[in-house]
């Protein structure tokens, strides 16, 4: 099973929908679980961490479930920025703070 | 801020040749970090630290060496390039402790020929 997983897409979505990823993690110690953002040649930039709460940031939720080991990203009022692939990340237990990367999920928000 | 500076951003190798891949932060970051990134493989670990003098081998590091001498410096050696070494580098580097995120360098793309 492969560490971090994720569906690959592309999701194809309109401008104002709302759009949800989902990610699964192979190793029950993670303590450290991120969504990062990807555009096309560029770097992945941090888009949000993951606290076992939940959190929020503008039209941005993650979700953390450790019993199942599943981690979320709902999108809301997409907006034609939003296009770019989404990379779920989770820390590599007992490994000092090397994270493992999910291979994205990409999204294209269309007019 | 200028982040984590990575150079050159773009270099050709012959195969066999060495060279080494700059990378700078100026944030005082503890971690560090080298990936690749391969067109359907994600990014994948080549090496870590958790500190000056301190590295780790992640899942590719077959020929690749670091060093940290420095906090700031956190240079990766190619010893021999092949063509399988060809793709996209990035150096990360990030606060000590849980939740803090890595910020990337823009990356150096690497063809062996």
């Amino acid at each position: 099973r492969k560490e971090v997983e994720q569906d690959p897409g592309p999701f194809n979505v309109p401008e104002g929908a709302t759009v949800a990823f989902n990610c699964t993690y192979s190793n029950s110690a993670s303590q450290s679980f991120f969504w990062y953002r990807q555009d096309c040649r560029k770097e992945p930039k941090l888009l949000m961490s993951v606290y076992s709460s939940g959190n929020e940031d503008g039209r941005f939720t993650a979700q953390l479930n450790r019993a199942s080991q599943y981690i979320s990203l709902l999108i809301r009022d997409s907006k034609l920025s939003d296009s770019a692939t989404y990379l779920c990340v989770v820390n590599k237990a007992n490994s000092g703070y090397a994270l493992n990367f999910g291979k994205g999920t990409s999204l294209l928000v269309t007019p | 801020n200028a982040g984590v500076t990575q150079t050159p951003k773009f270099q050709v190798l012959k195969t066999g040749q060495s060279m080494t891949l700059q990378c700078a932060q100026d944030m005082n970051h503890e971690y560090m970090s080298w990936y690749r990134q391969d067109p359907g493989m994600g990014l994948r670990l080549i090496h870590y630290s958790v500190g000056a003098g301190i590295t780790d081998q992640g899942e590719v590091p077959n020929g690749y060496n670091v060093s940290r001498s420095t906090t700031e410096d956190f240079p990766l050696r190619l010893l021999s390039a092949a063509p399988s070494q060809t793709s996209v580098y990035f150096c990360a580097s990030s606060r000590q402790g849980e939740n803090y995120g890595y910020t990337f360098g823009s990356g150096t793309r690497l063809t062996v020929v």
